[in-house]
């Protein structure tokens, strides 16, 4: 199975800040046939169920603010918020759909400073 | 609106047995491929099982092989998830979840059913 690791396992941004969030996979997410990495975001908030954020590692799914981005490839990937909102608090998973025994992160748990 | 309608949790003794349903409402349930994801209390995500839109493929996590059972019916809109001999580890809210294309990410989630193993 493909193990993707995250870090850091928490972190603490202040209102307005950069956040930034990484991922690691055990092998490559890129797939050279058609130059994509299979590798997708999400946000849980407390209570809720997860919400798709960016697929594709940095395609930014319908209705998801511009502040989110994802960037990466091959086994390196980030999840950047550029102006944290209060909003934005939760836990992110970074998933890979590389191979269909999917994997997820074992998740960020991002606050507010 | 796109939906996915999670049932049948609950109670169950371990070694007993459960199914639960995923209705699906608002697309063409069909064209899809389709999958479970579980999350133990104050845990992370696991996903569990992956259908294609006949049947034709189906994969487990290791840790339910065997033992769990997924299935479709596309006429009801409706997917299954049969779980035996079930463990205290088993423990978990089951999310039924929709791929965004024919590989994933996740783009539609149900608001999960609870399963709580425990004698």
């Amino acid at each position: 199975d493909i193990v993707m690791t995250q870090s850091p396992d928490s972190l603490a941004v202040s209102l307005g800040e950069r956040a930034t969030i990484n991922c690691k996979s055990s092998q490559s997410l890129l797939y050279s046939s058609n130059n994509k990495n299979y590798l997708a975001w999400y946000q849980q908030r407390p209570g809720q169920s997860p919400k798709l954020l960016i697929y594709w590692a940095s395609t930014r799914e319908s209705g998801v603010p511009d502040r989110f981005s994802g960037s990466g490839s091959g086994t390196n990937f980030t999840l950047t918020i550029s102006s944290l909102q209060a909003e934005d608090v939760a836990v992110y998973y970074c998933q890979q759909y590389y191979s269909t025994l999917y994997t997820f992160g074992q998740g960020t748990k991002l606050e507010i400073k | 609106q796109v939906q996915l309608v999670e049932s049948g949790g609950g109670l169950v003794k371990p070694g007993g047995s459960l199914r639960l349903s995923c209705a699906a409402s608002g697309f063409t349930f069909s064209d899809y491929y389709m999958n479970w994801i579980r999350q133990a209390p104050g845990k992370g995500l696991e996903w569990v099982s992956f259908i294609s839109r006949s049947d034709s493929r189906i994969y487990y996590a290791d840790s339910v092989k065997g033992r769990f059972t997924i299935s479709r019916d596309n006429a009801k809109n409706a997917l299954y998830l049969q779980m035996n001999s079930l463990r205290a580890e088993d423990t978990a809210i089951y999310y039924c979840a929709r791929p965004v294309n024919d590989y994933g990410g996740f783009d539609i989630w149900g608001q999960g059913t609870m399963v709580t193993v425990s004698s």
